[in-house]
């Protein structure tokens, strides 16, 4: 099946500085990568959409510029949080949608970074 | 994309069928059902999808009421790895994923 992982698994820093997580599609291309944050005990929330070459689109309520995505290429995209607070501590997930999935169109999941900031 | 609704928590006895419901009763003619489930601390996983006929793969079957505003999850013999929440959701393909809360399934020994 298709495979999607994440970079770092889990990361710990100071209040103020920035964080970058990878996603990558280990096995498929995906056009379109999607970022969720998860608080404990919560259902996970889109955060963004990330189209590769493009300009990432962002839910309402979520910062365009303390969170950065990146979608380089077909199989890589990355979320920056940058000046990072103690309330940005959480789970970040990502997901990719296979390029040549044609009518299954369903999104890989990867296993998520656990962001804890201090 | 329509909204589900889901009990909140279910138990089921471990080699027994877990039936897990969900309703979408504003779901719309092209949208499909899909159903993830995520296990503590992990990202979801892919379980099964549908559009109108009810469908089966290795780990689950998918009913999908004749009326489609309702569908049921059935795990054929739950162990203990099924512990986990259960999200249903529904959308138009193309279209991003958006989570409710699910139903927290708990596998009884």
């Amino acid at each position: 099946g298709a495979v999607v992982s994440q970079h770092p698994s889990r990361v710990i820093c100071k209040s103020g500085t920035s964080v970058k997580i990878e996603c990558r599609s280990l096995d498929f291309q995906a056009t379109t990568m999607f970022w969720y944050r998860q608080f404990p005990k919560q259902s996970l929330m889109l955060m963004a959409t990330s189209n590769e070459g493009s300009k990432a689109t962002y839910e309402q309520g979520v910062e365009k510029d303390k969170f950065l995505i990146n979608h380089a290429s077909l199989t890589l995209s990355t979320l920056t949080v940058t000046s990072a607070h103690p309330e940005d501590s959480s789970f970040y997930i990502c997901s990719a949608r296979d390029r040549l999935a044609g009518g299954r169109d369903t999104q890989y999941f990867g296993p998520g970074t656990r962001l804890t900031v201090l | 994309d329509a909204k589900t609704t889901q009990p909140p928590s279910m138990d089921c006895a471990e080699g027994r069928a877990a039936n897990l419901p969900c309703n979408h009763s504003t779901i719309s003619g092209n949208e499909y059902v899909y159903w993830y489930r995520q296990i503590h601390s992990q990202g979801p996983q892919y379980i099964i999808h549908g559009l109108k006929n009810n469908e089966t793969n290795e780990m689950a079957s998918l009913i999908i009421t004749e009326d489609r505003k309702s569908s049921t999850l059935i795990l054929p013999h739950a162990t203990l790895r099924d512990t986990a929440v259960y999200y249903c959701i529904v959308r138009v393909p193309g279209n991003q994923f958006y989570f409710g809360t699910g139903t927290s399934l708990t596998v009884i020994p």
